[in-house]
């Protein structure tokens, strides 16, 4: 089955400076590959994803890379805000409407 | 993705007794719904694939005797906690799949703090 491996897991930035979060999957078969934003006592909130199409993706200040070659994929927040501060995971989808397959989480700290 | 509603959002229970978590797909008929558990700091993981009218596909390790899941229809899938211990405690989380191969979003619940004391 898939594995996903999220690195790193924990980071803090100054307000302002960009945080990246990298991801690695193994199936070669996987499809589609989602960011989920989750604070505390919430569910996971999708903020941006890609599909295996695709190699770059970019949502106002949040951007994702898929590099299917190497099967890893990041996630690029610019102008980081304190409200950004949260713990990100990356996942990954092995086919159809198979469930996601999660990384262990980043946990965001932007200090203001 | 499918509005999804969870409840409870969080509920504390005493050692020994069960406790139902339900998932409404709102708008979307969803033949199949996962259940995930996190415990804190850590990551979502996989218990088991809630199916309409069929048996759920159990991961390895969960225990379908202890983790009942009851999908009657296509808007309801429900988890129960049978005879829960402090252990049990953790955040559960549904997430109904996107529609059709072609589709991609899935949808969370907004998750279920159990605290078994």
């Amino acid at each position: 089955g898939e594995n996903v491996e999220q690195h790193p897991s924990t980071l803090s930035v100054q307000e302002g400076d960009s945080a990246v979060i990298k991801c690695t999957y193994s199936d070669s078969a996987s499809n589609y590959f989602p960011w989920y934003k989750q604070e505390l006592g919430k569910g996971p909130q999708l903020i941006i994803d890609i599909r295996s199409n695709v190699g770059e993706k970019k949502d106002q200040r949040i951007a994702v890379t898929l590099n299917k070659t190497a099967k890893h994929f990041s996630l690029h927040i610019t102008e980081t805000q304190p409200e950004d501060s949260a713990v990100y995971f990356c996942a990954a989808r092995w086919r159809g409407n198979t469930p996601l397959v999660f990384g262990k989480g980043t946990r965001l700290s932007v200090i203001a | 993705g499918a509005v999804v509603s969870q409840h409870p959002s969080r509920v504390i229970c005493k050692s020994g007794t069960s406790v139902k978590i339900e998932c409404r797909s709102l708008d979307f008929q969803a033949t199949t719904m996962f259940w995930y558990r996190q415990f804190p700091k850590q990551s979502l993981m996989l218990m088991a694939t809630s199916n309409e009218g069929s048996k759920a596909t159990y991961e390895q390790g969960v225990e379908k005797d202890k983790f009942l899941i009851n999908h009657a229809s296509l808007t309801l899938s429900t988890l129960t906690v049978t005879s829960a211990h402090p252990e049990d405690s953790s955040f559960y989380i549904c997430s109904v799949p996107p529609a059709g191969l072609n589709n991609y979003g899935y949808t969370f619940g907004s998750g279920t703090r159990l605290t078994v004391v």
